[in-house]
C-alpha cells in the first residue's frame, strides 16, 4: 500500500521567515496530493492540494509543488505569521484505493 | 451548508467495554472516511465508506467496524476496548471518496481507563 514520510516532524522559525515540509509518497499510482492544517484542538482543514498533473500550485503566501518522477511534494509557506502555528499534514491518494494516506505531520512554530 | 459534525464529542470508556461514535457528513455527501488519530502517529486510516458499502479498510484488527446509513451518516464501533484505543477518532466526508477534498468533523475524543 501506499505510505507517505514527511519531514521534518518540529519546525521553528522566526516571523517573516519561510517554512518548507516536504513529503515523499511510495505508489506512482497516486495523484492527489492535499495539505492540511491542524492547530491545537481542532479538526484538520484543508489548506491547499495539487494534482499529478500540475507540477506547482500558489495561493496567496502558500504553495505546494510536485515532482512525479521523484515521487515527492513539498509546501513552502513565505512570510510566515505567529497564526501559520501549527501542526500540517501532507496526504496521498490515487488509483482506486479510495482513501487518503497520511504523513505523520509537522508541527511548525512561529516566533513573534 | 453545515459542516460535518460528530457525536459524543467526549467519551470515557473502561477496558472491555464497546463504544459507538456517530458521523453526519456534509449534505449531498456520499463517502465517509473515519481516521484513528493518536500523538506521534498522525491520522490513521480506519475504512471509508460510500453508498453503505465499505470500499477499503486500513490496518486496524476486527474490533474496528463500521457501517453506513442510506442517509449517509456513518458509524464506527470498537469492541472490547483496550487502553491503547484512546485517541481522538475524526471522520471526513467527500461527495465521491478517492482523489478530492475531504472534509473533516470535530472528532470524538475517546479515552479509555
Amino acid at each position: 500500500g501506499e505510505n507517505v514520510e514527511q519531514h521534518p516532524s518540529t519546525l521553528s522559525v522566526q516571523e517573516g521567515d519561510s517554512a518548507v515540509i516536504k513529503c515523499t509518497y511510495s505508489d506512482s499510482a497516486s495523484n492527489y496530493f492535499p495539505w492540511y492544517k491542524q492547530e491545537l484542538g481542532k479538526r484538520p482543514q484543508l489548506i491547499i492540494d495539487i494534482r499529478s498533473n500540475v507540477g506547482e500550485k500558489k495561493d496567496q503566501r502558500i504553495a505546494v509543488t510536485l515532482n512525479k518522477t521523484a515521487k515527492h511534494f513539498s509546501l513552502h509557506i513565505t512570510e510566515t505569521q505567529p497564526e501559520d502555528s501549527a501542526v500540517y499534514f501532507c496526504a496521498a491518494s490515487g488509483g482506486s484505493n479510495y482513501k487518503l494516506t497520511f504523513g505523520k505531520g509537522t508541527l511548525l512554530t512561529v516566533n513573534p | 451548508k453545515a459542516g460535518v459534525t460528530q457525536t459524543p464529542r467526549y467519551l470515557i470508556k473502561t477496558r472491555g467495554q464497546q463504544v459507538t461514535l456517530s458521523c453526519s457528513p456534509i449534505s449531498g455527501h456520499r463517502s465517509v472516511s473515519w481516521y484513528q488519530q493518536t500523538p506521534g502517529q498522525g491520522l490513521q486510516f480506519l475504512f471509508e465508506y460510500f453508498s453503505e458499502t465499505q470500499r477499503n479498510k486500513g490496518n486496524f484488527p476486527g474490533r474496528f467496524s463500521g457501517r453506513q446509513f442510506s442517509n449517509s451518516r456513518s458509524e464506527m464501533n470498537v469492541s472490547t476496548l483496550e487502553l491503547g484505543d484512546s485517541a481522538l477518532y475524526l471522520c471526513a466526508s467527500s461527495l465521491y471518496g478517492g482523489g478530492e477534498t475531504q472534509y473533516f468533523g470535530p472528532g470524538t475524543r475517546l479515552l479509555v481507563l
